[in-house]
């Protein structure tokens, strides 16, 4: 079954960039709709970006329009998702997330393979 | 795109039901048949508990229920079990974002 392994945590200084990786395995990442969701300490879910397969592009939530970039290598199966100027509200933890097999790859059902999430620390 | 809006908490002894509302607007719930529910442990990445307004992904109990009336989609557990003490999220489709939460419900096993 597809599986997602992401990177390590990450400590940043204010302004610095981060970027962090998501391997997927049991699958094919071209055939998937990789998307990426952070929650801050404390705080809810939230949507950054991710791939539409309905328009073959990728789409940023408006908020981070700008400030980050999310990208796939294919060759190793392997997303990224690299985000700049980090201020201490960027404290979370990053998740990627895909719609697997299981539900017919349908983005719009939801995600239902996630990683298990990675810490990115913004503090002087 | 705003976040869904959920009741903060909600709690019930273990064989109850209980019920988590999740209102949006005609841009997203009440616009599409798009609204899925997540999980979350503490500590722990979401799950994926019912997709498509009311299907269940296999593997998820059947004491897990959604559904949807107008702009407002809602969950409800039945028979409550000790482990479903999670914080709880909703997600609705809403065009331009495929992907917009709810504020969250933490549910409390008495």
């Amino acid at each position: 079954q597809v599986q997602l392994v992401q990177s390590g945590a990450e400590v940043k200084k204010p302004g610095a960039s981060v970027k962090v990786s998501c391997k997927v395995s049991g699958h094919t990442l071209a055939e998937l709709s990789m998307h990426w969701v952070r929650q801050a300490p404390g705080k809810g879910l939230e949507w950054m970006g991710g791939f539409d397969p309905e328009d073959g592009e990728t789409i940023y939530a408006q908020k981070f329009q700008g400030r980050v970039i999310m990208t796939e290598d294919t060759s190793i199966d392997t997303a990224y998702m690299d985000l700049n100027s980090l201020r201490s509200e960027d404290t979370a933890v990053y998740y990627c997330a895909v719609v697997g097999p299981s539900l017919g790859y349908y983005y719009r059902y939801g995600l239902d393979v996630w990683g298990q999430g990675t810490t990115v620390t913004v503090s002087s | 795109q705003s976040a869904l809006t959920q009741s903060r908490s909600v709690s019930g002894s273990p064989g109850q039901s209980v019920t988590i509302s999740c209102t949006g607007t005609s841009s997203d719930v009440g616009g599409y048949n798009y609204v899925s529910w997540y999980q979350q442990h503490p500590g722990k990445a979401p799950k994926l508990m019912i997709y498509d307004v009311s299907k269940r992904p296999s593997g998820v109990p059947d004491r897990f229920s959604g559904s949807k009336s107008g702009n407002t989609a809602s969950l409800t557990i039945s028979g409550l079990q000790a482990e479903d003490e999670a914080d709880y999220y909703c997600c609705s489709y809403a065009g331009s974002s495929p992907y917009v939460f709810g504020t969250g419900t933490k549910v409390s096993v008495l």
